[in-house]
This record gives structure tokens, C-alpha cells and sequence, in this order.
């Protein structure tokens, strides 16, 4: 099975602060990674899919990359509405796996 | 406008059955993949099961293989979940999700509680 590691668990930052979220999956998944923000009681809510390409509706302030196996969200001057919990899932090979989300909080 | 809302959700007691349906719209259901997903309270995400379009592959995680079974009517555009020997572990809201190369699609989630 693919293990994704996301880093950090939590995250603390002020607003029109720049944060960044990391995925390092165990083997190559190409560009079949999606980053997700889950807000209290709501299903997850689509940002970037294929690595490095943004969601409809999504604000350009998120941005994803790819090093390698190693897979980005950058949100650049974060606003209130960006708090919740975000995770990135492969879905290159089954069984999907999802990184263990990383909770982002607003100073 | 792609919806999915899952249903047959509750509470039921360990060792016992439940089965969860999913009903798409605003696409056509026959052309895509299905996944089930789950998400224990206040815990991460965790993929369940999958099955293709015309229900040729079927995966599971190894932690429900033997008790789940994933099935589709795509002449109802429903996505099913038959869960039986249910353990209090089991207890998470369930997502179906469509398969595609963004994985955008989620339901709104059906809660199953496995509790005596």
C-alpha cells in the first residue's frame, strides 16, 4: 500500500500569513494527488487535483507543487475562512490513501 | 450539477447487518467508478471500497474485505454498501465518492453508529 505522511499535524499562523502542507508518499503516484479542506460537519472540499492544478472556485491564493514524491498546498495570505483541516489523497492505485490531515488554525 | 446523497445510515448493534445506497445525479453514473469512503468521529479519512463502472474491479481495504460488499445498479444510478458483522469500529460517517481524475465529487455523508 502507498503511505502518504502529511506534515505538519497542526499548524498556527496568522492572517495574510503564507502556509505550506507537505504529503510524502512512500512511491511514485505521478499526479494522482488531490488536496482537501474539511470544514466542521461538511464533507471534504476539493482545492487541487492532479497535483498541481486548482478546483473550480477555489481562490488562487492555494497553490499546489510536486518534488518528486513529495507534494505541496501553499496557501498564500491565509484568510479566516481557510481554518479547517486539510488532507491529500492518492488515488493512483487502490487502496487510496489519505495523509492523517494537518489542522490549520488562525492565530 | 453532480450530486450524490447517501442514505440507510443508523444505529445498530455489533454482529448485525446495514446497508448503505448512494444515489447519483447530473452525470452519467454508468461512466465512472464509485468509492466508499469513511470518516470515524473526530478521525481522518479512510478509503473503503471500490468498484468500476461496470462492476468488473472491486477493491476493498483490508479492514472490512469479507464483511463489506460494494455493488452498483446503474439503471437506478445507486452505489450500495452491504455491511455486515458490524463492529463498533465500524461506526463512521460514509461518503460515496465518484472516481475520476479529480476526485471532486463527495456526498454529504450517512452516519452508521454500531453500538449495543
Amino acid at each position: 500500500d502507498i503511505q502518504m505522511t502529511q506534515s505538519p499535524a497542526s499548524l498556527s499562523a496568522s492572517l495574510e500569513e503564507i502556509v505550506t502542507i507537505t504529503c510524502q508518499a512512500s512511491q511514485d503516484i505521478g499526479n494522482y494527488l488531490s488536496w482537501y479542506q474539511q470544514k466542521p460537519g461538511k464533507s471534504p472540499q476539493l482545492l487541487i487535483h492532479s497535483a498541481t492544478s486548482l478546483a473550480d472556485g477555489v481562490p488562487s491564493r492555494f497553490s499546489g507543487s510536486r518534488s518528486g514524491t513529495q507534494y505541496s498546498l501553499k496557501i498564500n495570505r491565509l484568510q479566516v475562512e481557510d481554518t479547517g483541516i486539510y488532507y491529500c489523497l492518492q488515488h493512483y492505485s487502490a487502496p487510496l490513501t489519505f495523509g492523517s490531515g494537518t489542522k490549520l488554525e488562525i492565530k | 450539477e453532480v450530486q450524490l446523497v447517501e442514505s440507510g445510515g443508523g444505529l445498530v448493534q455489533p454482529g448485525r447487518s446495514l446497508k448503505l445506497s448512494c444515489v447519483a445525479s447530473g452525470f452519467t453514473f454508468s461512466n465512472y467508478g464509485m468509492n466508499w469512503i469513511r470518516q470515524a468521529p473526530g478521525k481522518g479519512l479512510e478509503w473503503v471500497a471500490y468498484i468500476s463502472s461496470g462492476s468488473s474491479y472491486i477493491y476493498y481495504a483490508e479492514t472490512v474485505k469479507g464483511r463489506f460488499t460494494i455493488s452498483r445498479d446503474n439503471a437506478k444510478n445507486t452505489l450500495y454498501l452491504q455491511m455486515t458483522s458490524l463492529r463498533s469500529e465500524d461506526t463512521a460517517l460514509y461518503y460515496c465518492a465518484r472516481h475520476d481524475n479529480n476526485y471532486e465529487y463527495w456526498g454529504q455523508g450517512v452516519m452508521v453508529t454500531v453500538s449495543s
